[in-house]
């Protein structure tokens, strides 16, 4: 089975600082996806990876936020600096030779 | 502009009856269908699919249906159990698979009473 550990679960930090979370996959894998889930505008796609290599990245909202994907076993979402508006849930996901997207458990960010 | 829309915020049912959950989207392009289930403090988890070659899948007490001339999908579960109580959330996709840009609903919060 696929599977996807994020970390931290829950991130609170105060306004301009840096966050980074963390992805990694523990089984093999084609793609990789980061999605934020907001109220206002639910699930959103932010950036995948296909092979380490960022495809499409029309998601990120501004240039505040970057990813990146050093091997196939790690990859991070930086936010820096953090604003209120960034507090969500941030969902990596991975696609499995089934061809279907596993979502991780998810970190909390809370920005003060 | 949502391109995948799920109108019903919520949905309350009695165990053993009938859920069905809608999910509508404007994109011709689309031509791949999921449904994912999410419980609190989880990511979501993938439950059915549907390629638009078909206007039936049919997974245990799941089945998904497609009309691609309304643009509009559902999901069925019968009977409905209290275990199924989460929010469902509708996906698209346009390339064919999951393996590529998937644009989600805001969900639907599905609560089945004993």
């Amino acid at each position: 089975d696929a599977g996807v550990i994020q970390s931290p679960r829950h991130e609170v930090t105060e306004m301009g600082q840096e966050v980074t979370l963390r992805c990694k996959p523990i089984s093999g894998h084609n793609s990789l996806f980061w999605y934020r889930q907001t109220m206002m505008r639910g699930l959103e796609l932010l950036i995948y990876f296909n092979n380490n290599v960022p495809i499409d990245d029309s998601g990120m909202p501004e240039d505040r936020f970057s990813a990146k994907m050093p091997n196939a076993s790690f990859s991070t979402l930086k936010i820096q600096p953090s604003e209120p508006r960034d507090s969500a849930v941030y969902f990596c996901a991975i696609t499995s030779a089934t061809d279907t997207q596993y979502f991780g458990p998810g970190t909390r960010l809370t920005v003060l | 502009d949502q391109q995948v829309k799920q109108n019903s915020p919520s949905l309350s049912v009695q165990e053993g009856r009938i859920s069905i959950l809608n999910c509508d989207y404007t994109n011709s392009m689309f031509d791949y269908f999921l449904w994912y289930k999410k419980y609190p403090a989880e990511g979501p988890t993938f439950l059915i699919s549907i390629s638009s070659i078909k206007d039936k899948n049919e997974d245990g007490r799941f089945t998904v249906f497609l009309n691609k001339s309304a643009k509009h999908l559902s999901l069925h579960i019968v009977p409905s159990q209290p275990g199924d109580s989460a929010v469902y959330f509708c996906a698209a996709s346009g390339s064919g698979g999951s393996n590529y840009k998937l644009t989600f609903g805001k969900g639907t919060l599905l609560t089945v009473n004993p």
